[in-house]
Parts: structure tokens; sequence; C-alpha cells
């Protein structure tokens, strides 16, 4: 079974614009979150999407957003970038999602390096 | 929220047993625990999840106290490609708390 791919797998971007990445997850599974990890501050939640629907979101400002389509591929998206937002963002995807108690697992991406310049 | 703290690196010997252990005070009643491992360049690689008690698979064991607060995840007999960050991670229902990753370095 595929695993989940996101492309693209590195990037340079100027302060001030904008970027957009994507992911792709195993087939079947219709959860797919995204997150940030920085050195300084580890790993981070962005956001979830289930079903096209965005189920949670973590605390991060609204220059970052993503959606999710039909067939699941998801895409994330960052407006008019800061130096800080540099990072590698991660995608998983998972057959029941976050939401709710018991066992979950989250099967992640090989990320996508965002250098801001 | 539970707060997650980790050792910063640890090392060991191929074939040694090696046990990095995951404080995690505030841990909640409905929290589950769940141990990730990521290789450079990589996303983090799901090893194994636990409740309470012992819950050991093909790759790994997890030991978790009466008091949950704390948890050791138990790699047997290592080998150089276990050379790894791995990261506790403590939550449910999207209340995650990721530790800061514990660099583990296996010497031949």
């Amino acid at each position: 079974k595929a695993g989940v791919t996101q492309t693209p797998r590195y990037l340079i971007k100027t302060r001030g614009q904008q970027v957009t990445l994507s992911c792709s997850p195993i087939s079947g599974h219709r959860s797919v979150s995204w997150y940030q990890q920085t050195p300084g501050q580890g790993l981070q939640f962005l956001f979830e999407y289930f079903s096209e629907t965005q189920r949670n979101k973590g605390n991060f400002p609204g220059r970052f957003s993503g959606r999710q389509f039909s067939n699941s591929r998801s895409e994330m998206n960052v407006s008019t970038l800061e130096l800080g937002d540099s990072a590698l963002y991660l995608c998983a995807s998972s057959l029941v999602g976050l939401a709710g108690v018991g066992f979950f697992e989250q099967y992640f991406g090989p990320g996508t390096r965002l250098t801001v310049t | 929220l539970a707060k997650t703290t980790q050792p910063i690196s640890m090392d060991s010997y191929e074939g040694q047993e090696v046990n990095i252990t995951c404080s995690h005070n505030n841990i909640a009643t409905n929290d589950y625990i769940t141990w990730y491992q990521q290789f450079p360049s990589q996303g983090p690689r799901f090893i194994i999840q636990g409740y309470k008690t012992k819950v050991t698979n093909e790759v790994a064991s997890l030991f978790i106290p009466a008091d949950r607060k704390s948890s050791t995840l138990s790699l047997p007999r290592v080998s150089l490609s276990d050379t790894a960050v791995y990261y506790c991670l403590v939550g449910a229902n999207y209340q995650l708390i990721w530790g800061a990753g514990t660099k583990l370095i296996i010497k031949p």
C-alpha cells in the first residue's frame, strides 16, 4: 500500500509570498492532519480535515489555511510568509482521525521543508 | 493538558536493550500514550500506543505504571538502524502534547 506523499519536498520562498503544499493520504484514509515541526517548538498541530471538513485547528494565525478534496487529498496554504514560517511541514493520514478517545494511528509523510528568506 | 518530559539524548550499543522514559505528570483519564520514531528528512513513524500496564508489538514494548505519570519505551536488541529521534505523545481528542524528542545514538 502506498504511503503518504507530500509535494514538493523542498521549497524556498521570499517573505510576503504565499505557498501551497500538497498531501496525498493513504488510500482509504479520510483524515488528514497537518503539523509544523521546528527545532525550537517541536511538533505543533495545525489542523485536521476529515471528509472535506476541518474538524479542529491548532493555535496558528489565519495566514495558515487548508482544504481537503473529495478524494481526501489535502492542501495547506500559508499567505504572507514570514521568516518564522521556515519549518518542516508534515502531513499525517489516518482512518479515524484525531477526534474522540481510543486507539488511533497516524501515518506521516516525509514532509515539505519550507525555507523563507 | 499533560506536559511531557523526556531525555534530550541517549546512547547505547548494538545488541543492548534500550529504555526511554517519558514523564507526563498531568495525564488525563482519557489520554493515550504513543511513541513515534523519526529519521532525518522523514516524518515520524508510529511505534506503539498504550493506555495502561504493558503493550508489546513486534518492534517494542511500552510499560505504563498504575499511576500513568510516566511511560517507558523499551527497544530490545537495538541495531545501528535504530539511531533516530523518539517522540512521546500524550493525549486524546485533539489535546495532543508531543515531547521534545530523545535523540538515540546506537554505537557499534
